[in-house]
């Protein structure tokens, strides 16, 4: 089956504690992205892959780390995490173009 | 700077037709694309315009007018599962290779 998979799905963790959300997609996608979802403002971009070594600035890339060394893999990092960054986190992936984006679950992460 | 504007609510009942309207303010625009997403869940796409006009897919259509910077979704036939959050986004292709989402317009059908 088609799919983009995060995990955890869940995670409370304190200020300071680094952690990190995996994701991974079995569909040989060249694009990768991370996006935090708040209430009122959507779906806003955080850092996104057009291939294996290639990643890039979004809209909202401070206090986030990303990595691309696999083609299926795009693990977001999150060094210090602080309480403003609380928030449902998506992954996705595409092909090259674009057009249709698949999300994986979401991770709902609280920081306390 | 990049911005894009569609309505935070709209109401309508089942087995009527609503459009969803968007207008962007963007650099290096690429195409529209609509998502929706029902409560908990993720986005799943809808549908994607690049070039002017109407794309049709089963109840749904998204419209595209490059010279308005305008867009629309059009959902017919509502059905009560049609209660969601429609997204319209924008993929800039510039410098960068972005995709900007809106904030969402809240869809209630009412029986």
């Amino acid at each position: 089956e088609a799919q983009v998979t995060q995990n955890p799905r869940y995670l409370i963790t304190v200020t300071g504690k680094k952690l990190t959300v995996t994701c991974s997609q079995n569909m040989n996608h060249e694009y990768m992205s991370w996006y935090r979802q708040d209430p009122g403002l959507g779906l806003r971009q955080i850092y996104y892959s057009m291939n294996v070594e290639v990643t890039d600035k979004g809209d909202v890339p401070e206090g986030y780390k990303v990595s691309r060394k696999e083609k299926r893999n795009f693990p977001l990092i999150l060094e210090s995490p602080s309480p403003n960054q609380t928030s449902l986190y998506f992954c996705a992936s595409s092909t090259w173009g674009q057009e249709t984006q698949y999300f994986g679950p979401g991770t709902r992460l609280l920081v306390l | 700077g990049q911005s894009l504007e569609q309505p935070s609510e709209v109401t309508a009942v089942e087995g009527a037709i609503v459009q969803i309207n968007c207008t962007y303010q963007t650099s290096g625009f690429y195409g529209l694309s609509w998502y929706q997403q029902h409560d908990g869940g993720a986005p799943t796409f809808l549908s994607y315009n690049a070039l002017d006009g109407l794309e049709e897919t089963g109840r749904f259509s998204s419209f595209l007018s490059r010279s308005d910077s305008y867009g629309y979704l059009l959902l017919q036939e509502l059905q009560m599962k049609d209660s969601a959050s429609y997204f319209c986004a924008v993929s800039e292709m510039d410098s960068s290779y972005k995709l900007i989402f809106g904030s969402g317009t809240r869809l209630l059908v009412r029986p």
